[in-house]
């Protein structure tokens, strides 16, 4: 396996900006996640897919939030009119069906909003 | 609601002495139960996890976890503590159905004194 990847691994943005993350996951894992981690705290659930279908979606998505996750391959999260509390580390995480399967997480995506 | 509390914020020990990091749940089953540890701008790296079975658990770099169901904890020990230790541990509840998720504390912050 060579691991779930993320891209940008940081990212600098003005008050306003849209911006994007894209997850490249563990090959053949068809369960896929995404969390917020803020300085302090432990990381909390965005959402999550199974295959190509968002299954789940944490009250913490506001509108301004969407992710996709088209084939069912890789997924990208974006956020519009980004807002200084949208400063955070973006996590995406994968795993493979079945039960007891553990989750994998790339090494986070950080965004700072100026 | 699932959830995890982890009552120490920050703990400082020294080197070479031991250690032990408090995690309690809330779930209305037996959970999946993990530690991670991450250093600062890093990932999280999987120290060990809880299926089922033996309830003492070994992990990487000489940690080991305890699983008690009465307590609804999952404490995080190493009997000597290196340097190299100091950083923030994450104790996490894993979903034992649907969308498998986890569920993080908010960590408690290791300092090491030389």
């Amino acid at each position: 396996d060579t691991g779930v990847s993320q891209d940008p691994r940081h990212k600098i943005t003005k008050r306003g900006q849209n911006v994007t993350f894209r997850c490249d996951p563990i090959s053949e894992h068809n369960r896929l996640y995404w969390y917020r981690q803020t300085l302090g705290q432990g990381p909390e659930f965005l959402t999550y897919f199974q295959n190509e279908a968002q299954l789940e979606k944490s009250r913490l998505l506001s509108d301004r939030f969407s992710a996709e996750r088209p084939k069912g391959s890789f997924s990208t999260l974006e956020i519009q009119r980004t807002e200084q509390g949208d400063s955070a580390m973006y996590l995406c995480a994968s795993s493979r069906q079945g039960a007891g399967n553990t989750i994998y997480f790339g090494e986070g995506s950080w965004l700072t909003v100026v | 609601a699932q959830s995890v509390t982890q009552p120490d914020i920050h703990i400082t020990v020294s080197e070479g002495a031991s250690l032990e990091l408090r995690c309690n749940y809330s779930y209305g089953a037996t959970p999946y139960l993990f530690w991670y540890v991450q250093s600062p701008g890093q990932g999280l790296q999987l120290l060990l996890k809880y299926f089922s079975g033996d309830t003492l658990v070994q992990g990487i770099k000489g940690f080991e976890a305890e699983f008690k169901r009465s307590q609804s904890s999952f404490n995080l020990r190493k009997p000597s503590v290196h340097w190299s230790d100091a950083a923030e541990y994450f104790c996490a509840v894993g979903l034992t159905s649907g969308t498998y998720k986890y569920i993080f504390g908010t960590g408690t912050r290791l300092k090491v004194l030389a």
